[in-house]
């Protein structure tokens, strides 16, 4: 079965740093979805970025990008000069032929002024 | 940008009573919707996926007799929880794909508090 982990419950960054959020997962498919997702107190899901298994090339949509490890199976985000918007939870998601999503339990980014 | 709504945005209600949730996708037709549950500070769990016109397909442990799922047409599902109970209160999550089916696009949810 498939697996999404997410090691780090909670990160701290300082305005206008870098931060790397964490994930890896557990397949057996070689096809396949990554996606980050960003859930504001809102609660409302907003797509970050995304990434296709079959793409060698990680990633990037301005200050986000990915670090996409296919066989290490290790899919990280870097945000850049971070803002105080961007404090949210942080949720990694899987997705195979099914279309179902397989999520991580999250991780919760604050960001200090 | 693909819109996917969820109405009511939160509701409370007693104990034993039945509750209706809707999703909609507004500009676009919504092959398979999806409905989530997420408890506080947890992250999002699958409980079915919903095809148009078809029975839905529940994930394991949850009750389809309990919470009912009615997609009738390609912009509609529906949630309904029935006979709800204080362990019922939770976030639910709809989310629904389009035909090219690479991505979902996510509700704003509804927040069910049961008494």
């Amino acid at each position: 079965a498939q697996t999404v982990t997410q090691s780090q419950p909670e990160m701290s960054v300082q305005e206008a740093e870098t931060v790397t959020l964490s994930c890896t997962y557990d397949t057996s498919e070689s096809d396949y979805y990554l996606f980050w997702y960003k859930q504001p107190p809102s609660r409302q899901m907003i797509l970050v970025i995304r990434q296709e298994a079959y793409k060698q090339q990680n990633a990037t949509e301005n200050r986000f990008s990915v670090n996409f490890q296919k066989a290490a199976k290790s899919f990280s985000l870097k945000i850049s000069d971070s803002q105080l918007g961007d404090a949210a939870m942080y949720f990694c998601a899987y997705r195979a032929g099914t279309y179902k999503y397989i999520f991580g339990t999250g991780t919760r980014l604050k960001v200090l002024a | 940008g693909a819109v996917v709504s969820q109405h009511p945005s939160w509701v409370i209600c007693k104990s034993g009573t039945s509750v209706k949730i809707e999703c909609r996708s507004l500009d676009f037709q919504a092959t398979t919707m999806f409905w989530y549950r997420q408890f506080p500070k947890q992250s999002l769990m699958l409980m079915a996926t919903s095809n148009e016109g078809s029975k839905a397909t529940y994930e394991q442990g949850v009750e389809k007799d309990k919470f009912l799922i009615n997609h009738a047409s390609l912009t509609l599902s529906t949630l309904t929880v029935t006979s709800a109970h204080p362990e019922d209160s939770s976030f639910y999550i709809c989310s629904a794909r389009d035909s090219s089916g690479v991505e979902q696009f996510f509700g704003p949810g509804t927040r069910l508090t049961v008494l």
